[in-house]
């Protein structure tokens, strides 16, 4: 049982280069979510899927898209990267109220 | 004003000392309270929740609701070195969404 994988761990892009960042969860969780944090701003949620098929947009979308590709796998696109993308991201997972992180990725946008 | 408030700290004590941390929120609607613990280059980890008011213990933590003051604290006894991390309150509301509202966390560090 391994929870909440991302992959990559850490990811170097230059300015204008796309990526996508890859979560997978393994508790049949119905919620998804990506979230990223940076120094003095805490987590700041990006963008949510309440279940496969649906998602929305949390409190900072702009510069992203997602995609819940099924109910185990939840993707975070970068299509053109800014140096304000340098963060680390976080996806989690949860059934209800309490919510299950992964090993997150560090992401630097030169 | 953000939803919920919380001192980034850091808050350093020696080992053995009891540990207070703290989150002041104003949203009366909140009713669900977790506390995550996060290690340096980890994801968070959901340390403990409690419903509404009152107290929780679980070993060496509790945590503590008053929703009359719009206040929630986690305490450590004994502290340890293994303790130190970032320590986020979260919380949500009972109906309508279950996205939490995350505190920005209180680092601590417990020296030998």
């Amino acid at each position: 049982n391994a929870g909440v994988t991302q992959t990559p761990k850490f990811q170097v892009l230059k300015t204008g280069q796309s990526m996508t960042l890859q979560c997978a969860q393994d508790m049949n969780h119905n919620s998804m979510y990506w979230y990223r944090q940076d120094p003095g701003m805490g987590l700041r949620l990006i963008y949510y899927s309440a279940s496969e098929g649906t998602t929305d947009k949390g409190e900072v979308p702009n510069g992203y898209n997602v995609s819940r590709l099924n109910k185990r796998e939840f993707s975070l696109r970068l299509e053109s990267a800014a140096p304000s993308q340098t963060s680390v991201y976080f996806c989690a997972s949860s059934e209800e109220r309490t919510q299950y992180f992964g090993p997150g990725t560090r992401l630097t946008v030169l | 004003q953000k939803e919920v408030e919380q001192d980034p700290g850091p808050l350093s004590v020696p080992e053995g000392a009891i540990v207070s941390l703290n989150c002041t929120y104003s949203n009366s609607a909140f009713q669900y309270f977790m506390w995550y613990r996060q290690y340096s280059r980890k994801g968070p980890e959901l340390l403990m929740y409690t419903y509404s008011s009152g107290n929780k213990e679980d070993g060496r933590f509790t945590a503590q609701v008053d929703k009359s003051s719009k206040y929630i604290s986690l305490f450590i006894r004994d502290s340890q070195p293994s303790d130190s991390a970032t320590y986020l309150c979260a919380m949500s509301a009972l109906g309508g969404s279950y996205i939490p509202t995350f505190g920005r966390g209180t680092s601590l560090i417990v020296h030998p």
